[in-house]
């Protein structure tokens, strides 16, 4: 079983949709989450990033924690062309991050 | 820039050659981390650096893969006899520090590898 699972998508929504993007984890252990966002031909760069159960805002970017269900979110709102990339989630253990696979996003202009 | 840097961006090499791949972190950063990504999937650990130790390798390096991080600054990271799997990006990233408040990744550009 893999570490972090993730829809590979790709995911196409229209500009100013909102944008749910998920994984699910095996590691109760996990008590920070990241998500990362790799443009094309690009290193990941962090997004934001909570620790254990809950929510966090950043702008338009949400990110939430179910450690009960180990389930890990980010919701996007009114979403832009500029936001279409791959978006990685990766819990951290201390030492390592596990990378998701990434879903890949597409926003329509 | 002071971000993370890698050399060369991109190499191409036939099957059975050695290829070596250099990053330059953040200078202040102790944490040095190599990660490999293929597409469609997310970076995968390779090993990890504190400093000039090298703390952590993964059962993904085999014996033809060596890393090294000398006075602790750059790193390198060797393919010896490489093979058409190990075409893939290969990514270096930086980290000020460790938990538990995390220490964000910073992420160089990867250098690609090509085996034909």
């Amino acid at each position: 079983q893999k570490e972090v699972e993730q829809d590979p998508g790709p995911l196409s929504v229209p500009e100013g949709a909102i944008v749910s993007l998920n994984c699910t984890y095996s590691n109760s252990a996990f008590q920070y989450f990241m998500w990362y966002r790799q443009y094309s031909r690009k290193g990941p760069e962090l997004l934001m990033y909570t620790y254990s159960s809950g929510n966090k805002e950043d702008g338009r970017f949400t990110a939430q924690v179910d450690k009960s269900s180990k389930y890990i979110s980010l919701f996007i709102r009114d979403s832009q062309p500029s936001d279409s990339a791959t978006y990685l989630c990766a819990p951290y253990d201390f030492n390592k991050f596990y990378f998701g696979s990434g879903t890949k996003l597409n926003v329509k202009p | 820039d002071t971000g993370v840097s890698q050399d060369p961006r991109h190499k191409i090499t036939k099957r059975g050659q050695n290829v070596t791949f250099r990053c330059d972190p953040i200078s202040e950063h102790n944490r040095l981390y190599w990660y490999r990504q293929t597409l469609g999937q997310g970076p995968e650990f390779l090993t990890y650096f504190q400093n000039e130790a090298q703390l952590e390798k993964s059962r993904l390096l085999s014996d033809r893969f060596s890393a090294e991080r000398p006075k602790g600054s750059f790193s390198t990271l060797e393919i010896q006899r490489t093979e058409q799997g190990d075409s893939a990006m290969y990514l270096c990233a930086s980290s000020p520090r460790q938990g538990p408040n995390t220490g964000e990744l910073f992420f160089g550009e990867g250098s690609r590898l090509t085996v034909l």
